[in-house]
């Protein structure tokens, strides 16, 4: 199963932008990449997913490589809210066990 | 929109015991998805339901099992419980069962094996 490799954990300054990088260099073709984000005591919520463009939403922007062997989600403008572990996950369409959430980024926010 | 529930939020339960779980999705979807996260780790997927029949499993022993009733609504049964069956136990809702959709998770429930 491809599987996905990110830093244990980064830090960012309230309203500055944050970039979480994730290495994917096993992705196959039909694989999309996700990113959820589980906030403390809650369960994982979604927060972007890609093919092959750059992708953007009212939450964050999703830099994907042009060869897809890695992809970086931005947070444009970070709050003490977006404290969470992000997961970079890499879903294929039609086989749904190789959802693999790995242990993620932990991002500490200082105000 | 309630969001995806589940019941208890607690749970404790000795060795060998049996326990039950349970899981309401988000209005209009369909499927319903089972993950185990152990203290400090990612969720890990144990598996999926869609139409009253699970359609995809992950690696976990036939001691998990489940069901899903007609409105959608899903269990998740542990027989012969481990002490390292303590977890954080998380269902998630979508529509349809491609693992491009997104997922809707519930809040959990804590179980603790003593």
């Amino acid at each position: 199963d491809a599987k996905t490799t990110q830093p244990n954990s980064m830090e960012s300054n309230e309203e500055e932008p944050v970039h979480l990088p994730c290495n994917h260099s096993t992705i196959s073709g039909t694989d999309y990449i996700h990113w959820y984000r589980q906030l403390p005591s809650q369960g994982p919520e979604y927060v972007i997913h890609g093919l092959t463009s750059n992708v953007n939403n009212r939450m964050a922007s999703l830099a994907i490589a042009e060869d897809r062997k890695s992809s970086t989600l931005i947070l444009h403008r970070a709050t003490l809210r977006d404290a969470a572990v992000y997961y970079c996950i890499l879903r294929d369409e039609y086989n749904f066990n190789k959802f693999y959430f790995g242990s993620g980024t932990k991002l500490n926010v200082k105000p | 929109d309630a969001g995806v529930t589940q019941s208890p939020t607690h749970l404790i339960k000795t060795r060998g015991q049996q326990v039950t779980l349970r899981c309401s999705p988000k209005s209009g979807h369909d499927t319903v998805s089972w993950y185990q996260q152990a203290l400090g780790q990612g969720p890990q997927f144990i598996f999926q339901y869609y139409e009253e029949e699970e359609r995809q499993r992950g690696n976990f022993p036939d001691r998990f099992s489940g069901h899903q009733f007609p409105n959608y609504s899903s269990e998740l049964n542990v027989n012969a419980l481990l002490l390292g069956d303590s977890a954080l136990y998380l269902c998630a809702s979508s529509f349809g069962t491609s693992g491009v959709n997104e997922q809707f998770f519930g809040p959990g429930t804590r179980l603790t094996v003593l």
